[in-house]
C-alpha cells in the first residue's frame, strides 16, 4: 500500500471556497510536500514541511503536519478556478532517502 | 534557465516494439529520478541515477526495464517488448543535489505512452 493516502479522493467546491485535502502516511518521515499536477502536465512543488515543523504558510496555502498521527493537510484559502487540479503529498521515508514516495492524490475541481 | 525536458511527449508503440524515454535535466543538475504515474494513480518511483551511475534501481521492474544517465546527453529509459501494461505518463525529475538534501525535485511534463 502506498506510503502517502490523500483523503479525499476528489472535491468539488465553489470559487472564493475553502479547499481542505487531507494525507496519512504510515512510517517515519524527514520531510512531507505537497505537489500539483494540472491535467496532462508535470508535478509542481508547492511546499515543504519538515518533521520538526507544524505548520507553514505559501500565499494562499496552509500546510499542517501532526507527526502523531502521521497525518498532514493542505489548505487553500480563497480559491480559484486555475486551482483546480490534482494535488499530491510525498513523505522522504525515514530510512528510503532516495525515494519520494507519493499517495494517490486528491482531484480538486474548483467551480466558478 | 529551460526546466526539465523530456521527448518525445507522446509515444505510442505496438506490443512487442521498444520504448525509448528521453530526459534532460535542468542545467547544472545531475541527479535524475524516474517515475511512471498510471491513470488516475499518483507517482511510483522507478530509478534513481546521477551521472554514469544508477544509484537506486528498487522500483524497476526486474526485466524489460533499464535506464542510463551517460557523461554526455540526456537520460534514457528504456523499456524492451513493451505490453499494454506499460501503458502511463513516465515523469523524469532532477535535483541539484541527492534531493534528501534539498528537499525539492523539479519535474519535466512527462512522456505518455501507449501501447496498442
Amino acid at each position: 500500500s502506498q506510503q502517502g493516502e490523500e483523503d479525499p479522493q476528489a472535491l468539488s467546491i465553489q470559487e472564493g471556497e475553502n479547499a481542505t485535502m487531507n494525507c496519512s502516511y504510515k512510517t517515519s518521515i524527514n520531510n512531507l510536500q505537497w505537489y500539483r499536477q494540472n491535467s496532462g502536465r508535470g508535478l509542481v512543488h508547492l511546499i515543504l514541511i519538515r518533521s520538526n515543523e507544524r505548520e507553514k504558510h505559501s500565499g494562499r496555502l496552509r500546510v499542517t503536519l501532526d507527526t502523531s498521527k502521521k497525518s498532514s493537510s493542505l489548505l487553500i484559502t480563497a480559491s480559484r478556478a486555475a486551482d483546480t487540479a490534482s494535488y499530491f503529498c510525498a513523505t522522504i521515508e525515514g530510512n528510503a532517502g532516495n525515494m519520494l514516495t507519493f499517495g494517490g492524490g486528491t482531484r480538486l475541481m474548483v467551480k466558478p | 534557465n529551460a526546466g526539465v525536458m523530456q521527448n518525445p511527449r507522446h509515444l505510442v508503440r505496438r506490443r512487442g516494439q521498444e520504448a525509448r524515454l528521453r530526459c534532460s535535466p535542468m542545467k547544472g543538475h545531475s541527479h535524475v529520478y524516474w517515475y511512471r504515474q498510471l491513470p488516475e494513480e499518483g507517482l511510483k518511483f522507478m530509478v534513481y541515477l546521477q551521472k554514469e551511475n544508477i544509484i537506486d534501481e528498487s522500483g524497476m521492474p526486474k526485466e524489460r526495464f533499464s535506464a542510463e544517465f551517460p557523461k554526455e546527453g540526456p537520460s534514457i529509459l528504456r523499456i524492451q517488448q513493451v505490453v499494454r501494461g506499460d501503458s502511463a505518463a513516465y515523469f523524469c525529475a532532477s535535483s541539484p543535489r541527492p534531493f534528501l538534501n534539498t528537499g525539492e525535485l523539479f519535474f519535466g511534463e512527462g512522456s505518455r505512452l501507449t501501447v496498442l
